[in-house]
């Protein structure tokens, strides 16, 4: 079965460091792998996504991700956080698309405070 | 501009009475999803659908029904047997095309017992 653990809940960062986000996957295959972002009482928006290809992502709001293999890993960064990216963060996993559907199992989230 | 409309914004539930959530999408995606959101648990994923007419339990299914008639709708009941209904509702659809397009999602419905 796939899984993905976020394993900070809540993260704190000052406006204009840096950020990096962890996210360790389980899964027996090549996985497809994302990152969503959301807001307070919203839906999810995907930063980004990988496949295959360029084990370095590039996503929008200037966000980008590192699959590792190796550690089985797929970080989140970004160079500078502004106070608009506040927010929750979620990791997924998706297997291969199957009948129809494709299985995403979503990480629990790590909380974005941005502090001036 | 195409996207994923979930109904209500927030809904209340009084002891015993089914709830239907309504979600409708442009997208012209075949496949829609029901995930149920509780504090620090993520995603669970209710019900799934890849087709009209077809649709599939999920992880949580228990005290939910749904169903697909049409290509763009996908409404979920939560009925008086789901004994924890209060939580945060997302609808969300996919292109068949394969694993690599990503789930579009709505904005949610919230839903509180009264």
């Amino acid at each position: 079965a796939q899984s993905v653990t976020q394993p900070d809940i809540h993260i704190t960062v000052s406006e204009g460091a840096s950020l990096e986000l962890r996210c360790n996957y389980s899964y027996g295959a090549t996985p497809y792998l994302f990152w969503y972002v959301q807001s307070p009482g919203q839906g999810l928006q995907l930063l980004l996504k990988y496949f295959s290809g360029d084990t370095l992502v590039q996503g929008i709001k200037g966000f980008e991700a590192e699959f590792k293999r190796s550690q089985s890993s797929f970080n989140l960064r970004k160079p500078s956080v502004h106070w608009s990216d506040a927010a929750e963060y979620f990791c997924a996993v998706g297997a291969g698309w199957s009948g129809g559907y494709q299985k995403v199992t979503f990480g629990t989230g790590t909380k974005l405070q941005v502090i001036p | 501009d195409g996207g994923i409309t979930q109904s209500p914004k927030y809904l209340f539930r009084k002891e015993g009475q089914n709830v239907t959530l309504s979600c409708e999408q442009n997208l012209n995606h075949d496949a829609m999803y029901w995930y149920r959101q509780d504090p620090g648990q993520g995603l669970r994923l209710i019900y799934y659908s890849q087709i009209v007419n077809d649709f599939q339990k999920g992880d949580i299914a228990e005290g939910y029904s749904v169903s697909r008639e049409k290509k763009e709708s996908f409404p979920l009941t939560v009925t008086s047997a789901q004994k924890n209904p209060t939580a945060f509702y997302l609808c969300a659809s996919q292109t068949g095309n394969g694993g690599n397009q990503p789930q579009h999602f709505g904005d949610g419905t919230r839903l509180s017992i009264l």
